[in-house]
């Protein structure tokens, strides 16, 4: 079956620091993962997309790379602003793309 | 132009109940999906619809019936609502056919049930 598991939160990082939100999956076929963020009251936006083995998804800083060997879209951020701050999700499509499978989320706080 | 667009944003009512929640997408995807997030920010999957079709229907409780009257629009009413149905609801489309997007989410009901 599909699934998306993302690390645990939350997090807590200083201004300008390195940020890592690790995320693995387990899909049948060759799926296309995001990551999404979520900033408080507000929808999921799209961060950033790969769609294929060896992509890199990248936008407002943050980079992911889709490895197949090690199923895994790790979320980075070379360093942070306060402005980062929100609840981030890994997410897979199905091979028929007709469901979207979540990670758990993890919530980010950048403090000054 | 908002691509989905939900109404209510907030939705407070009474146990027993009945409401529904409206979205729209103006995208021209063919597929829509309501998803349900807890207070813990987990997403769960409630329904996916392509083409009008009912293609995903996880396990929720008979009281929600989503409704599609066109590609454009899925709806969804609940009845006789209980306090466990507080949540904030998340109606979102894709285009599946020709490549996969990604999905785009709507702003989101909180629905708050007293």
């Amino acid at each position: 079956g599909n699934s998306v598991t993302q690390m645990e939160g939350p997090v807590t990082l200083s201004e300008e620091a390195f940020l890592t939100i690790n995320c693995t999956y387990t899909a049948t076929g060759y799926p296309s993962l995001f990551w999404y963020v979520q900033y408080p009251g507000e929808g999921l936006q799209l961060l950033l997309k790969a769609t294929k083995a060896d992509d890199k998804g990248s936008n407002k800083g943050f980079e992911a790379t889709y490895r197949k060997e090690t199923t895994s879209f790790h979320l980075e951020k070379g360093s942070v602003q306060v402005s980062d701050s929100a609840v981030y999700f890994c997410a897979l499509t199905s091979n028929t793309g007709n469901q979207f499978y979540f990670g758990t989320g993890t919530s980010l706080t950048v403090i000054p | 132009d908002t691509a989905v667009s939900q109404t209510p944003k907030y939705l407070v009512t009474q146990m027993g109940n009945d409401k529904s929640i409206k979205c729209e997408q103006n995208l021209g995807h063919d597929t829509m999906y309501w998803y349900k997030q807890d207070s813990k920010k987990f997403l769960k999957i409630m329904f996916s619809y392509n083409n009008k079709e009912l293609i995903i229907n996880e396990t929720v409780p008979n009281r929600f019936s989503p409704k599609s009257p066109d590609k454009a629009h899925l709806n969804l009413h609940i009845n006789s609502l209980e306090l466990g149905d507080s949540a904030v609801y998340f109606c979102a489309s894709s285009q599946t056919t020709g490549g996969n997007t990604e999905a785009f989410f709507g702003q989101g009901t909180r629905l708050t049930v007293v």
